[in-house]
């Protein structure tokens, strides 16, 4: 059974860059056509998906974290990780991996759903 | 990006009464739209997917509906792990987004 946990330093401070991993196991990140994601969510308040790859290294951003954002895959360690730099006190949050897509999703261009998500960490920022 | 508006934001009902809960879409999406079920302390799960196709071990209960830009996700009784929050997602384009959310709570 996939499983897939996330881990990284449960608090950052303002300004520095937010590191998380996500491993998965009891399946290969190197599966066909699924897409490896981070999906957050500010507590009490709603999704936001804001990164996503597929094993070959094709990333995809939220247009509106783009340019503080670096989505990777390690397949040797069956992982994948996120970057997200210059944070503040909007980015806390509870940071979810996971992972969606399939075969019709992946050929016609298009995200898919998020069948699979880890527990979530929660990242608080303080100065 | 498309804008998905789910309503209402709250819903309070007893168990075994019906709950239905909306999202619509900024743009027609056909049936690209999953529900999701998110309980305190937990990741959410995938309910429904493709509008109206039940996710693997869901109950029958939980039924799905829509096409274009107005979907309904329907529960027939609500049994007590049923409270929760619900969210809409779509798969149309990147980047995929949610809905705000709908809280069925016991009324």
């Amino acid at each position: 059974q996939l499983q897939l946990q996330e881990s990284g330093p449960g608090r950052v401070k303002t300004s520095e860059t937010l590191s998380l991993t996500c491993t998965v196991s009891g399946g290969s990140i190197s599966s066909t056509n699924y897409y490896w994601g981070w999906i957050r969510q500010p507590p009490g308040k709603g999704l936001e998906w804001i990164a996503s790859i597929y094993h070959s290294g094709s990333p995809y951003y939220s247009p509106s974290l783009k340019s503080r954002l670096s989505i990777s895959v390690d397949t040797s360690r069956n992982r994948f990780s996120l970057r997200l730099n210059s944070v503040t006190a909007a980015d806390i949050a509870f940071y979810y991996c996971a992972r969606h897509g399939g075969d019709y999703d992946f050929r016609g261009g298009l995200p898919g759903y998020f069948q699979q998500w880890g527990q979530g960490i929660l990242v608080t920022v303080s100065s | 990006e498309i804008v998905l508006t789910q309503s209402p934001v709250t819903l309070s009902l007893s168990p075994g009464e019906r709950a239905t809960i909306s999202c619509r879409a900024s743009q027609s999406i056909r049936i690209d739209l999953a529900w999701y079920q998110q309980k305190p302390g937990q990741a959410p799960r995938l309910l429904i997917y493709d509008a109206s196709n039940r996710a693997t071990g869901i109950p029958a209960r939980f039924s799905g509906s829509g096409y274009g830009t107005g979907f309904t996700l329907t529960i027939s009784s609500l049994e007590p792990e049923d409270f929760a929050v619900y969210y809409c997602q779509h798969r149309s384009n990147w980047p995929p987004t949610f809905g705000g959310g709908t809280k069925v709570d016991i009324k």
